[in-house]
């Protein structure tokens, strides 16, 4: 079974800042936290990752609390070509059996 | 560089007959993946391997088996296809389990199982 949990579904306005929730309560101490999207049937695309600290890159960046329970994915400011099915995934080292869970769709309101 | 390449990209079979989908990627990666995905749902991990020559199950590998023919390569069976079979099929590779590697996947091959 996936580690982590998702709202299945979230809206936000065109230009404004994209916060999706993930909850992964029994993350481990050498479990990266992951994201992903998928857009439309395409194959999913890698986004972030983080361990403790946050994490910025040139498409998001990653907030993860300081117990490590939940993080956050934030798109600063969302496009519409933001519209996808994003995945928060947790993947210990030292194992390749990476599970999956449902995704949170991102509806971008235009 | 082409990444993860998986062919046919679209197949449609009849009840029971076989099957071979093929994934090769360029990047030299050790870990290859293969997830199925249903209409509306997400991925599913049906098999895995994390070097050449050894393979292990995922979620749901019953119907399936796979073979990691070299470090390129990781192909996927079904022997004897069912209706149940019909979805989206997404190979993916990674640098290794060691590596906090991110999953590059191919563009997806769908199958229809009439």
């Amino acid at each position: 079974d996936a580690k982590t949990t998702q709202p299945p579904s979230m809206d936000c306005a065109e230009g404004r800042a994209a916060n999706l929730p993930c909850n992964h309560s029994t993350i481990s101490g050498n479990e990266y936290v992951y994201w992903y999207r998928q857009i439309h049937s395409q194959g999913p695309q890698y986004i972030i990752h983080g361990l403790k600290n946050n994490e910025t890159n040139e498409m998001a960046s990653l907030i993860i609390t300081e117990d490590r329970k939940s993080s956050t994915l934030i798109l600063p400011h969302a496009t519409l070509r933001d519209t996808a099915v994003y995945y928060c995934i947790v993947r210990p080292q030292g194992d390749d059996k990476i599970i999956f869970g449902k995704g949170t769709r991102l509806h971008i309101l235009p | 560089n082409a990444g993860v390449t998986q062919t046919p990209k679209f197949q449609v079979l009849k009840t029971g007959q076989s099957m071979t989908l093929q994934c090769a990627q360029d990047m030299n990666h050790n870990s290859m993946y293969w997830y199925r995905q249903d209409p509306g749902m997400g991925l599913r991990l049906i098999y895995y391997s994390a070097s050449e020559g050894t393979t292990d199950k995922g979620e749901v590998p019953n119907g399936y088996n796979v073979s990691r023919l070299n470090k390129r390569e990781f192909s996927l069976r079904l022997e004897s296809a069912a209706p149940s079979q019909t979805s989206v099929y997404f190979c993916a590779s990674s640098r290794d389990r060691m590596n906090t590697g991110e999953l590059f996947f191919g563009e997806g091959s769908r199958l229809t199982v009439l």
